[in-house]
């Protein structure tokens, strides 16, 4: 079966300072990888989506990911934060979009 | 616009009284999903629609139910809810998965 880890459950950043989310994933094949942000009382939006190809996915709002096969990550990283990222940010893998197990979520303070 | 709304948004019952929480889309999206979401355990899947009249259940389907009889609706049945079914419950619609605003639920 697959899962999902987010090792890190809070993060602080600095605003200007670039920022690095992990996820890491068991998986037999190459998954289908998603990363979602839901900023408080809202549902998640869509970041960015890995399916094949190309193995740095740009995203939304200067977002990137990079899938590591070879150490079953999918890392998301921004390379200046603004003070409206702070969110809480949840990786999804799965065989399909359709079936999908997500992270417990990583939430991103910003300070000034 | 595209969007996917939920009703209602908050909702507190009492256990055993029987609830539904709606679900619409209006992207004709074949696909819907049910997910709770509960602190510490991220999101998980409860029931899925591939079509209409095609439902199948997620990681944690028992106690709810589900009907897909025309594409835009996916309604989310809890015939007799406890209190463990207290969660936030998200639609989601599409592959790339357009999610719903969110509908509290206390069951006391």
């Amino acid at each position: 079966a697959q899962s999902v880890t987010q090792p890190d459950i809070h993060i602080t950043v600095s605003e200007g300072a670039s920022l690095e989310l992990r996820c890491n994933y068991s998986y037999g094949a190459t998954p289908y990888l998603f990363w979602y942000v839901q900023s408080p009382g809202q549902g998640l939006q869509l970041l960015l989506k890995y399916f094949s190809g190309d193995t740095l996915v740009q995203g939304i709002k200067g977002f990137e990911a990079e899938f590591k096969r070879s150490q079953s990550s999918f890392n998301l990283r921004k390379p200046s934060v603004h003070w409206s990222d702070a969110a809480e940010y949840f990786c999804a893998v799965g065989p399909a979009a359709s079936k999908l197990t997500f992270g417990t979520g990583t939430r991103l303070q910003v300070t000034l | 616009e595209a969007q996917v709304t939920q009703n209602p948004r908050y909702l507190i019952t009492v256990t055993g009284k029987k609830l539904t929480v709606t679900c619409s889309q209006n992207m004709n999206h074949e696909y819907m999903s049910w997910y709770r979401q509960d602190p510490g355990l991220g999101l998980r899947q409860i029931y899925y629609s591939m079509n209409v009249e095609v439902t199948d259940k997620g990681d944690v389907p028992e106690g709810y139910k589900v009907s897909r009889k025309e594409k835009r609706n996916f309604p989310l049945i809890l015939e007799s809810p406890s209190p463990n079914q207290t969660s936030l419950y998200f639609c989601a619609s599409g592959y790339e998965q357009f999610f719903g605003p969110g509908t509290r639920l206390t069951v006391l």
